[in-house]
C-alpha cells in the first residue's frame, strides 16, 4: 500500500515560515491535498490539487509537490495557525484508495 | 451552505454492531461521492469506505473490508455505515465527507459521531 510520512511535528515563532513535508514515493506524479485540524474540531481543506486554494483560506497558505515530497507552506505564521496538518492523495493501485499521512503537529512558539 | 450531519455513534460491546447515518443538506447530495472516515482518539485520519454518487461503486479499506457495509439512500439525502462484529481498534470519531470530485480533495466534513467499542 502507497505511504505518506509527514515529520511528527514542526515548531516556529510567530511571523516566520512554517514547511510541513509529505514524503512519498513519487508523489509528484500525485495530486496532494492538505488539512487543517485544530483539537476537537472536524478537518478543513486548506491546499487542493498541490497547490490550489479553497476560498476564505488566507494567501499566507501555499502548497508544492515534486518528486518524492509535497511541501505545505505556511508564511507569517500566526498563533491561529496552530493545528495538526495532513497530507492526503488519491492512489488507486493502493488497498486503501485515500490515503493520509500521519499527521504534523504544526506549534507555533 | 452545506451540512453533514452524523448520527448513531455510542457505546458498543465487542463483537456488537451500530449503524451510522449522515443527513445531507445544502448541495445535490445524488451528484456527489461521499466517504467514510474515522479518527481513533489521539491518532490521524484513517479511511474507512467510500461510495460512488450512483451507489454503483464502492472501496473498502482492509481493516474494515467484510464487516462494515457503506450506502446511500439519494432519496433521503444520507449516507449511511452499517458496522457488525465490532472491535475495539474500531473506537474512533467517524467523519461523513464529501469529495469535492473523484479522485479529488475532501472539501466537506460532518462534525463526526463517537463510537466506543468496549466490555
Amino acid at each position: 500500500s502507497y505511504v505518506l510520512t509527514q515529520p511528527p511535528s514542526v515548531s516556529v515563532a510567530p511571523g516566520k515560515t512554517a514547511r510541513i513535508t509529505c514524503g512519498g514515493n513519487n508523489i509528484g506524479s500525485k495530486s496532494v491535498h492538505w488539512y487543517q485540524q485544530k483539537p476537537g474540531q472536524a478537518p478543513v481543506l486548506v491546499i487542493y490539487y498541490d497547490s490550489d486554494r479553497p476560498s476564505g483560506i488566507p494567501e499566507r497558505f501555499s502548497g508544492s509537490n515534486s518528486g518524492n515530497t509535497a511541501t505545505l507552506t505556511i508564511s507569517r505564521v500566526e498563533a491561529g495557525d496552530e493545528a495538526d496538518y495532513y497530507c492526503q492523495v488519491w492512489d488507486s493501485s493502493s488497498d486503501s484508495y485515500v490515503v493520509f499521512g500521519g499527521g504534523t503537529k504544526l506549534t507555533v512558539l | 451552505q452545506v451540512q453533514l450531519v452524523e448520527s448513531g455513534g455510542g457505546l458498543v460491546k465487542p463483537g456488537g454492531s451500530l449503524r451510522l447515518s449522515c443527513a445531507a443538506s445544502g448541495f445535490t447530495f445524488s451528484d456527489y461521492y461521499m466517504s467514510w472516515i474515522r479518527q481513533a482518539p489521539g491518532k490521524g485520519l484513517e479511511w474507512v469506505s467510500y461510495i460512488s454518487s450512483s451507489g454503483s461503486t464502492i472501496y473498502y479499506a482492509d481493516s474494515v473490508k467484510g464487516r462494515f457495509t457503506i450506502s446511500r439512500d439519494n432519496a433521503k439525502n444520507s449516507l449511511y455505515l452499517q458496522m457488525n462484529s465490532l472491535r475495539a481498534e474500531d473506537t474512533a470519531v467517524y467523519y461523513c465527507a464529501r469529495e469535492a470530485s473523484s479522485p479529488g480533495p475532501i472539501d466537506y466534513w460532518g462534525q463526526g459521531t463517537l463510537v466506543t467499542v468496549s466490555s
